[in-house]
């Protein structure tokens, strides 16, 4: 069925680095912008980093520019998110999340993963 | 960056009584290129992944029962449940695609009275 499944949560140190990814199913991936929104616990939704459906076009939010990486391997179906120099506010759910629009962007969001929990702290 | 503020934070509605959630932008979402207003709302119950309820400010995603309605333009939006379910309990967050940083409401608690 469609589907985004994330993994590579966990607990990690102030500094480290943790890589994310999102496993898509159910869809043509090359086709669509991807994207990671983060919820940090019993808080609201914030946008973190946008790749287009060819890879070509990054962008990230202020807050974490610099520090982590989005991108895309279109022949596994298959969104990373490299996180590095985390901090403890980084901690939340991670989500992806699909564009609705083959390959134009409108950065609204009609499929969402289960998320994964990344909990930065020493 | 567009900050976008809902209103009220929590709502307690009776079952069958219509809700009323506000967000407010902090400039325009329309663009006039093609009169469209860059606004979604979501859903968001515990332990779940927000859902799409609206986009375009008024479109509702498909499989969303026409109870969910969201309207206004420009600056000001609503979303309406028009006879509150059970199941509608949650919290609901609208978001803006008109500029980047896409931002979202700090979202509204729906409770059942």
């Amino acid at each position: 069925q469609v589907q985004l499944v994330e993994s590579g949560g966990g607990v990690v140190q102030p500094g480290r680095s943790l890589r994310l990814s999102c496993a898509a199913s159910g869809f043509t991936f090359n086709n669509y912008g991807i994207h990671w929104v983060r919820q940090a616990p019993g808080k609201g939704l914030e946008w973190v980093a946008m790749v287009s459906y060819d890879g070509d076009n990054k962008y990230y939010a202020d807050s974490v520019k610099g520090r982590f990486t989005i991108s895309r391997d279109n022949s596994k179906n298959t969104l990373y998110l490299q996180m590095n120099n985390l901090r403890p506010e980084d901690t939340a759910v991670y989500y992806c999340a699909k564009d609705p629009t083959v390959t134009t962007s409108f950065w609204y969001f009609d499929l969402w993963g289960r998320g994964t929990l990344v909990t930065v702290s020493s | 960056d567009i900050v976008m503020t809902q209103s009220p934070d929590s709502l307690a509605v009776s079952l069958g009584e219509r809700a009323t959630l506000n967000c407010k932008s902090s400039q325009s979402v329309l663009y006039a290129s093609n009169n469209k207003n860059y606004l979604a709302w979501y859903q968001q119950k515990p332990g779940q992944p927000p859902k799409l309820l609206i986009y375009w400010a008024s479109t509702r995603e498909s499989g969303v029962p026409d109870r969910f309605s969201g309207g206004g333009s420009g600056t000001d939006f609503t979303l309406t449940i028009s006879s509150l379910q059970a199941e509608d309990a949650a919290v609901y967050y609208c978001q803006q695609y008109y500029s980047s940083p896409i931002t979202f409401g700090q979202g509204t608690r729906l409770e059942i009275k």
